[in-house]
């Protein structure tokens, strides 16, 4: 199985700051590469697909990049909506979510 | 409108098995170019995939739980049903069902339903 690892498991920032969050993959996975964003008690959401594509109505501070193992989700000038938790998935073989990352309000 | 909603027991005891049903709405399960797929999380923990379908045919287990899973749809009753055996504490959790789109490009989860948490206790 391909394993996802993401960090930092959590991070604490303020509004208008930038941030990245970083996903790694134990094996070449192209960008077959999804980023998710879950507020409590909700659902996720989609944010981007194949490591790039902004999907349709998720604000442009938002971006993504990576191919091959190493990816990332950028975040420019935090809003108060964006303190959420924030997952990663393949999808190049089955299907692996990374363990997510925290992101909280300094 | 593309809508899904997970349906099943709230409560299980353990050894029993539990049965989810995911009922569609706003796209055809027959679609070749879509799907279904489950994903549970544990409180506070991560997501973990568990299944997913593409069409009648087209069916893919997680490796950990392949033993004690079994997916399958209706496609005229717009439902995949997800059925997991011998169920355990360790089980507890929200279980979502969501739309797979671009299976023969990029698979993604798309649209979501709202989860459903089952407990496991005796």
């Amino acid at each position: 199985d391909i394993q996802m690892t993401q960090s930092p498991s959590s991070l604490s920032a303020s509004v208008g700051d930038r941030v990245t969050i970083t996903c790694r993959a134990s094996q070449s996975i192209s960008t077959y590469l999804n980023w998710y964003q879950q507020t409590p008690g909700r659902a996720p959401k989609l944010l981007i697909s194949a490591a790039s594509r902004l999907q349709s109505g998720v604000p442009s501070r938002f971006s993504g990049s990576g191919s091959g193992t190493d990816f990332t989700l950028t975040i420019n000038s935090l809003q108060p909506e964006d303190f959420a938790s924030y997952f990663c998935q393949q999808s190049y073989t089955a299907v692996t979510f990374g363990q997510g990352t925290r992101l909280e309000i300094k | 409108q593309v809508t899904l909603k997970e349906s099943g027991p709230v409560l299980v005891k353990p050894t029993e098995t539990l049965t989810l049903t995911c009922t569609v709405s706003g796209f055809s399960l027959s679609n070749d170019r879509m799907g279904v797929t489950w994903i549970r999380q544990p409180p506070g923990k991560a997501l973990e995939w568990l299944a997913h379908m593409y069409s009648i045919d087209e069916k893919s287990y997680s490796t950990s739980l392949r033993s004690r899973l079994t997916i399958s749809q209706d496609t005229s009753k717009s439902q995949v049903v997800l059925t997991m055996t011998n169920m355990d504490p360790l089980d507890t959790g929200t279980y979502y069902c969501a739309r797979i789109f671009g299976v023969v490009t990029t698979p993604r989860f798309d649209y979501w339903g709202p989860g459903t948490l089952v407990a496991v206790s005796s």
